[in-house]
């Protein structure tokens, strides 16, 4: 069963542009979740999709969004890049039903704003 | 609002040393916690998945424990080897869904 996957996996965008990044999760799974990690804070839970529905959220300004497609794939959008948004951006899938909540991590995608 | 903290932040141990590593939480009402293990620049492996019902999971040389009521998990390595050289992250599941809380990691070298 492949895993989780995401693009691109490296970026290099402007003080000020936008980005989107993709996450397609294992086959089966329904819920993606996406975490920011940078050395200053570890890792930081974004939010979490599950059937095309936002499900929780982190502490995060509004100019992180996301959104999720019948298919289960997921896209998370960056409007107004800062410099302080360079990260490694992790998604997760997992099946999220009542016995199972395991959460499988996809390899980043590394945004570099400059 | 969960914490959840990671001491020490490094270690360093011969080969075939037995690895213990800690994690502590502030918030008992957890739906479950998982083990992971992040290599230099890579996304996270999943290592070991604890219910907040079970007591200890073990796979092949990883034993975890969870004691929910003092708000402590341990992963112990057996018989550690160069190759399980890597940052080993904790993270708490909360009861709402999923939203893993983390701890700050746990450097690991294992020498040669």
């Amino acid at each position: 069963k492949a895993g989780v996957t995401q693009t691109p996996r490296y970026l290099i965008k402007t003080r000020g542009q936008q980005v989107t990044l993709s996450c397609s999760p294992i086959s089966g799974h329904r819920s993606v979740s996406w975490y920011q990690q940078t050395p200053g804070q570890g890792l930081q839970f974004l939010f979490e999709y599950f059937s095309e529905t936002q499900r929780n959220k982190g502490n995060f300004p509004g100019r992180f969004s996301g959104r999720q497609f019948s298919n289960s794939r997921s896209e998370m959008n960056v409007s107004t890049l800062e410099l302080g948004d360079s990260a490694l951006y992790l998604c997760a899938s997992s099946i999220r039903d009542r016995e199972d909540h395991e959460q499988y991590f996809g390899p980043g995608t590394r945004l570099t704003v400059t | 609002k969960q914490e959840v903290t990671q001491i020490p932040a490094a270690l360093s141990v011969p080969e075939g040393e037995n690895l213990v590593l800690n994690c502590s939480f502030t918030d008992s009402a957890i739906y479950n916690l998982q083990w992971f293990r992040q290599d230099p620049g890579k996304g996270l492996t999943s290592l070991l998945l604890i219910q907040s019902s079970q007591r200890e999971q073990t796979s092949g040389r990883l034993n975890a424990s969870l004691d929910k009521s003092s708000g402590r998990s341990t992963l112990y390595i057996a018989a550690s080897q160069p190759g399980d050289s890597a940052t080993y992250l904790c993270a708490v599941n909360e009861a709402a869904g999923n939203k893993l809380t983390f701890g700050g990691g746990t450097r690991v070298l294992v020498k040669p």
